[in-house]
């Protein structure tokens, strides 16, 4: 059974640190994995997408990295700044006919000024 | 503005009574699908449409009914809520269940006394 932990569950930085978010998941038959960003109160907002062929993906300030045999992901956020405070979900889509999402529980960031 | 719509964005229900989450998109995608966020337990799939008049149930579908009549709407009906039900639910569209990113609705807030 796909299982995906996030790992902080939450984290304080100052404002123009560069930062790592850290997404597990125990099964590599992956479709694909996605990283979503939640403001308080709001709805979902799509990040990055990375295949299950691909290594990395990048916007902007973000870049987010997909190792499947050791089930990990992370997202990198350069030069942090308070508009980046929010909630990181990271979701991943198992191979097969089922294509099920499973999410992480997030991580709660906070950048400060 | 393109993106998912959801209303409404608060609801109080008493325990028995029936209501329908209404989600509406304008991107032309054929899948949708509904999910409950909880406290804890992450995001959870209760219902998904991979095109017009074809629904399946997702992992926490008890208590919900949808239909798909159309490809830009995707209602949620609560048949007789429960306080269990009291959650917040999402909407979320693709172009296609597993290559494309998502696109959520900034949810509804249901709480169930």
């Amino acid at each position: 059974k796909q299982e995906v932990t996030q790992i902080p569950a939450a984290l304080s930085v100052p404002e123009g640190e560069n930062l790592v978010l850290n997404c597990s998941f125990t099964d590599s038959a992956i479709y694909n994995l996605q990283w979503f960003r939640q403001d308080p109160g709001k709805g979902l907002t799509s990040l990055l997408l990375i295949q299950s062929s691909q290594r990395e993906q990048t916007s902007g300030r973000l870049n987010a990295s997909l190792d499947k045999s050791s089930g990990r992901s992370t997202l990198y956020i350069a030069a942090s700044q308070p508009g980046d405070s929010a909630t990181y979900l990271c979701a991943v889509m198992n191979a097969g006919n089922n294509r099920k999402l499973i999410w992480g529980l997030g991580t709660s960031l906070a950048v400060n000024p | 503005n393109a993106g998912v719509t959801q209303t409404p964005k608060f609801q109080v229900l008493k325990t028995g009574q029936s209501m329908t989450l209404q989600c509406a998109q304008d991107m032309n995608h054929e899948y949708m699908s509904w999910y409950r966020q909880d406290p804890g337990m992450g995001l959870r799939l209760i219902h998904y449409s991979v095109g017009a008049g074809i629904t399946d149930q997702g992992e926490v579908p008890n208590g919900y009914n949808v239909s798909r009549s159309t490809t830009e709407d995707f209602p949620l009906r609560l048949l007789s809520a429960a306080p269990s039900q009291t959650s917040v639910y999402f909407c979320a569209s693709s172009l296609g269940r597993g290559f494309y990113g998502y696109t959520f609705g900034s949810g509804t807030r249901l709480t169930v006394v």
